[in-house]
């Protein structure tokens, strides 16, 4: 089992949808949730982190987190064609400055 | 306030050749990553600095990777020899330390990309 797992995609929305992107993850002493963003070609850019269950809105984006579960999702609100890109999950452990990164989801927003 | 600083861009080589990158991270940020990036894949942790000092380094390929952080500021990433599986993206990350609070996101620099041929 990876540590991080992410569907690669694509995930295909219209115009206007909300954007679903699912992250779970394998090490219960994860203690911090970072979503990047990464356009093709360039690198990644931090859009949101959450370490506390729950929600955690910024805009057109909410980090949802559930530890029980050991889940963490991004909800993209009013996708736009420029939300098209990869999203990568990245996990820190307790304890450590070491992030895990799953292989990310391309999420494509249909003009 | 100026971002992670990498060169070169772009670097194309011959297999058994050696080659360089260096990093110049974010001003005041202690913390040093190396990361490769394979196609579809995400990021993937080479070595990990506190200032100066290399504090994990498990995912180094040390019979052909090199890296060290002099002074506590720039870094260089060397391979050599470069082995045709070395082609990627590789990126440098640099964090700030935080007293407190379990966050501490990390700023990546643009990469160099490396085609070993």
């Amino acid at each position: 089992q990876k540590e991080v797992e992410q569907n690669s995609g694509p995930l295909s929305v219209p115009e206007g949808a909300i954007a679903s992107l699912n992250c779970t993850y394998s090490d219960r002493g994860s203690q911090s949730f970072f979503w990047y963003r990464q356009y093709s070609g360039k690198s990644p850019e931090l859009i949101m982190f959450i370490y506390s269950n729950g929600d955690k809105e910024d805009g057109r984006f909410t980090a949802q987190l559930n530890k029980a579960s050991q889940y963490v999702s991004l909800l993209i609100r009013d996708s736009q064609p420029s939300d098209s890109a990869t999203y990568l999950c990245a996990v820190k452990t307790s304890g450590t400055y070491k992030y895990i990164f799953g292989t990310g989801t391309r999420l494509k927003v249909l003009a | 306030e100026a971002g992670v600083v990498q060169s070169p861009r772009y670097k194309i080589i011959e297999k058994k050749q050696p080659v360089a990158f260096w990093c110049n991270p974010i001003s005041g940020h202690n913390t040093l990553y190396w990361y490769r990036q394979n196609l579809g894949q995400g990021p993937e942790l080479l070595i990990r600095y506190e200032n100066e000092e290399a504090v994990d380094d498990s995912q180094l390929p040390k019979d052909r990777f090199s890296a060290e952080r002099l002074k506590g500021v720039d870094s260089t990433l060397k391979i050599q020899p470069a082995e045709l599986g070395d082609s990627a993206v590789y990126l440098c990350a640099s964090s700030p330390r935080r007293q407190s609070g379990p966050d501490n996101e990390q700023f990546f620099g643009p990469g160099t990309r490396l085609t070993v041929l």
